[in-house]
């Protein structure tokens, strides 16, 4: 099983500010890495897809990069809407498709 | 729009079973996977298993292998999710999502609302 560790646990950011999320798998998961957002009482909605190309609908300061083990999750100027919990999640190798534990973006 | 609806809130004892539904619509159900995915309380995302909505092949997580079935109804357009032998640590939201693409390596691009599931004596 692919094992997904992301950090930091929690970053604290200001409004404005980048956020740069990381995501490490444990083998090499090629570029089928993807990123959710959560939002409290709200189910996931995808944001990142492929490593790097953003879903339908998702604002240009969403942007993902990296390939194989190592993958960066960036969000260039927060907005006060993109406080929430981000995972990452492969599909290279399954069953399972294995979720990182998650990353909470919260003001600083 | 591509919707998933999915049933209400269950309580259940220890020991019983619950049976989940989603029920998908603006879309050819079955083009598209779905997997189940839960979340307990304050915790993060855990996959439980996927079915092919075309054929009902099924891949389950390891951990719940015995205990979890996943079906569809086609002439409906509904998933279903069963989880039997319930624990009181299968308390949490279960959710179904769909496969943004047909084939073998796909994340997820719409998720049903979600629904609580809560073991307790």
């Amino acid at each position: 099983e692919i094992v997904m560790t992301q950090s930091p646990a929690t970053l604290s950011v200001s409004p404005g500010e980048r956020a740069t999320l990381s995501c490490r798998a444990s083998q090499s998961v090629s570029s089928n890495l993807a990123w959710y957002q959560q939002k409290p009482g709200q189910a996931p909605r995808l944001l990142i897809y492929g490593a790097s190309t953003r879903a339908t609908g998702i604002p240009a300061r969403f942007s993902g990069s990296g390939s194989g083990t190592e993958f960066t999750l960036t969000i260039s100027s927060l907005q006060s809407e993109d406080f929430a919990v981000y995972y990452c999640q492969q599909y290279n190798n399954w069953p399972p498709r294995t979720f990182g534990q998650g990353t909470k973006v919260e003001i600083k | 729009q591509v919707q998933l609806v999915q049933s209400g809130a269950e309580v259940k004892k220890p020991g019983a079973s619950v049976k989940v539904s989603c029920k998908a619509s603006g879309y050819t159900f079955t083009s598209y996977g779905i997997s189940w995915v839960r979340q307990a309380p304050g915790q993060g995302l855990e996959w439980m298993g996927w079915i092919s909505t075309y054929n009902g092949n099924t891949n389950y997580a390891q951990m719940l292998q015995g205990r979890v079935t996943m079906t569809t109804d086609t002439s409906t357009s509904t998933a279903y999710m069963e989880l039997r032998s319930l624990r009181s640590d299968d308390t949490a939201v279960y959710y179904c999502a769909r496969d943004i693409w047909g084939g073998n390596r796909s994340p997820f691009d719409y998720w049903g609302q979600g629904t609580l599931v809560t073991v307790s004596s």
